[in-house]
């Protein structure tokens, strides 16, 4: 069973910097990419970006290339955001989601609650 | 970046009752390798996005046959025929042919 299991709740300092991680199991971590995708409060989905893992490669949203840094660590199957210069804008939950050749995102993590607070 | 126009933004439906959800894009989906990435999430209150429908048509393992896709090039629909209490939340249409990839603003479905 594929599962995406992501770490706790964060709660960071405005102009600090917060890590994320997904832990994925029930598949081969390398033979899909993950994205990491941003819900605000009360709002939609935005995509962030994707990380091959097998290759290291990476890929983002004009918006969040000074933002986020997407790595992947393979021998433990765990996928990893950085949040940078935290502001209250980045208040939001940071979903993890696989996906394949077919670009779709077929298998969420759920959720990662990101609060900016001094 | 390609915008998705969602449409409705809210649908009140009763049990049984069929609706249609429209996704229009800025511009087209299709890719050069003759793939449509177009797909259809939900999201229920409290919970992550589900995959309902991939690459336009296909349904995801697992969902409904309820749940159906369709269009082309710039127009999509999902319909859900026979909605059922289950099916509340909010639905979002995403492509992933352009980057960056980008969602719908999303369709709230109240059950009435």
């Amino acid at each position: 069973e594929v599962q995406l299991q992501q770490s706790g709740p964060e709660v960071g300092r405005p102009g600090s910097s917060v890590k994320i991680s997904c832990k994925a199991s029930g598949y081969t971590f390398t033979d899909y990419v993950m994205n990491w995708v941003k819900q605000s409060p009360g709002q939609g989905l935005e995509w962030i970006g994707w990380i091959d893992p097998e290759y290291g490669s990476t890929d983002y949203a004009e918006k969040f290339k000074k933002k986020a840094t997407l790595t992947a660590d393979t021998s433990s199957n765990t996928a990893y955001i950085q949040l940078s210069s935290l502001t209250s804008e980045d208040t939001a939950t940071y979903f993890c989601a696989r996906s394949g050749l077919s670009w779709y995102f077929d298998f969420w993590g759920p959720g990662t609650m990101v609060t900016v607070s001094s | 970046d390609v915008v998705l126009t969602q449409t409705p933004p809210t649908l009140s439906a009763t049990i049984g009752q069929s609706v249609s959800i429209s996704c229009r894009s800025s511009q087209s989906l299709l890719h050069s390798n003759g793939n449509t990435y177009l797909n259809w999430l939900l999201q229920r209150p409290g919970q992550p996005p589900q995959l309902l429908i991939y690459l336009v048509s296909r349904l995801e393992s697992g969902v409904p046959n309820r749940f159906s896709g369709s269009g082309s090039g710039t127009d999509f629909t999902l319909k859900i025929s026979g909605v059922e209490a289950e099916d509340l939340g909010v639905y979002y249409c995403v492509q992933s042919t352009h980057a960056p990839f980008t969602f719908g603003s999303g369709t709230k479905l109240e059950i009435k």
